[in-house]
């Protein structure tokens, strides 16, 4: 079973401070991908990332993939109230392009 | 498009009563899944369809039962609820690119069960 480790399980931070939360598995990943989930929502696609070393920018999200495709991380600078939201690594299950296995998330408040 | 919708949004159940989850999606996807979100524990699959008329079980499947007879609908089964299933559930869609590249999936809005 490939698994998925998230920390920190909670993050409570002020408006405008930086952060980084890690995925992390001891197996490799063909790709990661990221979601945020809203409260009361379903999660919402953020970035894929597919090549080992790759960073990907999205406005003031930073994503990176590892070296060796085992993890991932996702830093976030100058955060925003609007960033609140429940984050969740998934990887591609049992060798499907299909099948996901979540992480259990990362739940970040950005207090104003 | 409406994307992914499920009815009904929040639903309580007594033990031992049924339930069917809806799910429709109108982009055409061919692949669907099920999945329950507990608290502090992620997404488990419990079932995923690869086109109409072909489901199989995810992770957690005992309990449930799935059918797939359209393309757009999904629904999810509950035939003798128990307390273990209160859970908020999310029905999610992609399409299948036959490409080796992991697939975007699209979430619906959830419904949340409860069972007393």
């Amino acid at each position: 079973t490939q698994l998925l480790e998230q920390s920190p399980q909670f993050l409570s931070i002020q408006e405008g401070e930086n952060l980084t939360v890690y995925c992390n598995s001891s197996s490799v990943f063909s790709s990661l991908q990221w979601y945020r989930q809203e409260p009361g929502e379903g999660p919402v696609l953020l970035v894929t990332v597919v090549t080992g070393g790759e960073v990907k920018k999205l406005k003031r999200l930073t994503f990176q993939f590892g070296d060796a495709r085992k993890d991932s991380s996702l830093h976030i600078t100058a955060a925003q109230p609007g960033d609140t939201g429940l984050y969740l690594c998934a990887g591609a299950a049992g060798g499907s392009n299909y099948k996901l296995t979540f992480g259990k998330g990362t739940l970040l408040t950005v207090n104003p | 498009n409406a994307g992914v919708t499920q009815t009904p949004k929040f639903r309580i159940l007594k033990i031992g009563q049924s339930m069917t989850l809806q799910c429709t999606q109108d982009m055409n996807h061919n692949y669907m899944y099920w999945y329950r979100q507990d608290p502090g524990m992620g997404l488990k699959l419990i079932y995923y369809s690869v086109g109409a008329g072909i489901t199989d079980k995810g992770e957690v499947p005992n309990g449930y039962n799935v059918s797939r007879s359209t393309t757009e609908d999904f629904p999810l089964r509950l035939e003798l609820a128990a307390p273990s299933q209160t859970s908020v559930y999310f029905c999610a869609s992609s399409l299948s690119s036959g490409g080796a590249l992991i697939e975007t999936q699209y979430f619906g809005p959830g419904t949340r069960l409860l069972v007393l």
